[in-house]
């Protein structure tokens, strides 16, 4: 079964400080790789799009890796900011059954 | 900016209630998706549309859920009868054409079954 899996659950880490989130993926095969933000009680927002050709794309402070041969995504915060703190979710594209694949997130608390 | 618009924003329902949403894509997305999300779980797909037509209802309760698009634009999820286990999030997204494409999400209905 195509899975779509994260780490940590929850984070929380200091304002400033940097850090970085793990989504790990079994889908076969894929065409892109996705990194959502979702804040409390809203709907999710794009952060990043990748092919799977694609090993590493930045939108402002947030930039996402991609290795297509281990099957494996990070998301990397740098200087987080208090606004931050939402959950992170990584979708992964099956082309098997043109399907978006969903893990369960990444809470991430920022603390002033 | 475009953003694709859903109402309610909150609704409270008994048990055994109907309720509905509704969902307005942005202009020209051929792609319509309704996705049901649990507090603390990432979103689970409902019913997916391409233009007026069902592509994948897999996860669709269909003993009281159902979803159309008649036009091709909007569209509308209803649930009859509302069941405690249906409180949750209930989001609306679109994209220009299929899954290959960005999915644009609105701002979702929170649905509390009482």
């Amino acid at each position: 079964k195509n899975q779509v899996e994260q780490s940590p659950q929850s984070l929380i880490i200091l304002e400033g400080k940097n850090c970085t989130l793990q989504c790990n993926y079994t889908v076969s095969p894929f065409s892109n790789l996705r990194w959502y933000k979702q804040d409390t009680g809203r709907g999710p927002v794009s952060l990043t799009i990748m092919t799977f050709s694609e090993n590493t794309k930045s939108n402002g402070r947030y930039t996402a890796t991609l290795d297509a041969d281990t099957k494996q995504s990070s998301l990397h915060i740098t200087a987080s900011q208090l606004s931050d703190s939402a959950s992170y979710i990584c979708v992964v594209s099956d082309d098997s059954n043109y399907q978006l694949i969903w893990g369960a997130g990444t809470k991430l608390i920022i603390k002033p | 900016e475009a953003e694709v618009a859903q109402s309610p924003r909150y609704k409270i329902t008994e048990k055994s209630q109907a309720v509905a949403f509704w969902c307005d894509p942005i202009s020209g997305h051929a792609t319509l998706y309704w996705y049901r999300q649990i507090l603390g779980q990432g979103p689970e797909l409902l019913v997916q549309f391409q233009d007026e037509s069902v592509v994948d209802d897999s996860q669709l309760p269909k003993d009281r859920f159902s979803a159309e698009r008649l036009k091709g634009v909007d569209s509308t999820l209803k649930i009859q009868p509302a069941e405690l286990g249906d409180s949750a999030m209930y989001l609306c997204a679109s994209s220009f054409w299929g899954h290959d494409t960005e999915a644009f999400f609105g701002q979702g209905t929170r649905l509390t079954v009482v």
